[in-house]
């Protein structure tokens, strides 16, 4: 059975501190990506990465950065955590080839305070 | 990036029918549709790769414009497990590999 993990379901951090959110996909993909869920937004892709060491920036990059030094483990960076960043962030990975399907982590609910 | 999709809502009674509108202003390579129930990941529903192709999933349907970079996802004979919000995702010519999702289409079924 396929899987996508993420290392937490919730996560509580203060203001200002640098958050780690970690992804472990077991599926061998070449591609990985970092959503950002909000009511009424739907899911925005902050980074995508499509090999080791290789990133590109998505829609919402700001604040946030990543790191893939392995392929199958992709972290999304918060430098330093604001309010606005509380949310819920989704990992996902998927096979190199147009028209594969994106498997999808269970998510981490992030609450910056 | 974000395709738009329409409604952002649907309340139906069991056995009713619905569409799910996707539209983009790039040209598009793919066209992939997800469900989400409340609390748990998006879960695969179908892919669509070329022009006019339309796939089916159970009684669950959809189809792929490529020349007006539309999608369509028909839900017919709805059940309640149809209930969750759908998402459709689009992959982009120029970005191959890429997924974008629009803000979703909260669907309620009552019986």
């Amino acid at each position: 059975d396929v899987k996508v993990t993420q290392s937490s379901r919730y996560l509580v951090k203060r203001t200002g501190e640098k958050v780690f959110l970690e992804c472990v996909q077991d599926m061998d993909h070449e591609n990985m990506f970092w959503y950002r869920q909000d009511p009424g937004l739907g899911l925005r892709l902050i980074y995508f990465s499509y090999d080791v060491k290789m990133k590109e920036k998505g829609d919402i990059p700001e604040g946030y950065s990543v790191s893939r030094e392995k392929k199958e483990r992709f972290s999304l960076i918060l430098e330093s955590a604001s309010t606005n960043q509380t949310s819920m962030y989704l990992c996902a990975s998927r096979d190199t080839g147009g028209g594969t399907e994106a498997f999808f982590g269970q998510g981490t609910r992030l609450t910056v305070v | 990036q974000q395709p738009v999709q329409s409604p952002q809502a649907v309340i139906l009674r069991e056995g009713e029918d619905a569409v799910i509108n996707c539209s983009s202003s790039k040209a598009l390579y793919s066209v992939h549709w997800y469900r989400q129930k409340h609390g748990e990941a998006p879960v695969f529903l179908m892919i669509l790769l070329k022009g006019g192709e339309q796939k089916g999933h159970d009684k669950i349907s959809a189809s792929f414009n490529e020349k007006k970079q539309q999608s369509s996802l028909y839900l017919t004979a709805s059940q309640l497990s149809y209930s969750g919000t759908y998402f459709c995702g689009t992959e982009i010519r120029s970005t191959l590999g890429r997924l974008y999702f629009g803000r979703g289409t909260q669907l309620t079924v009552w019986p």
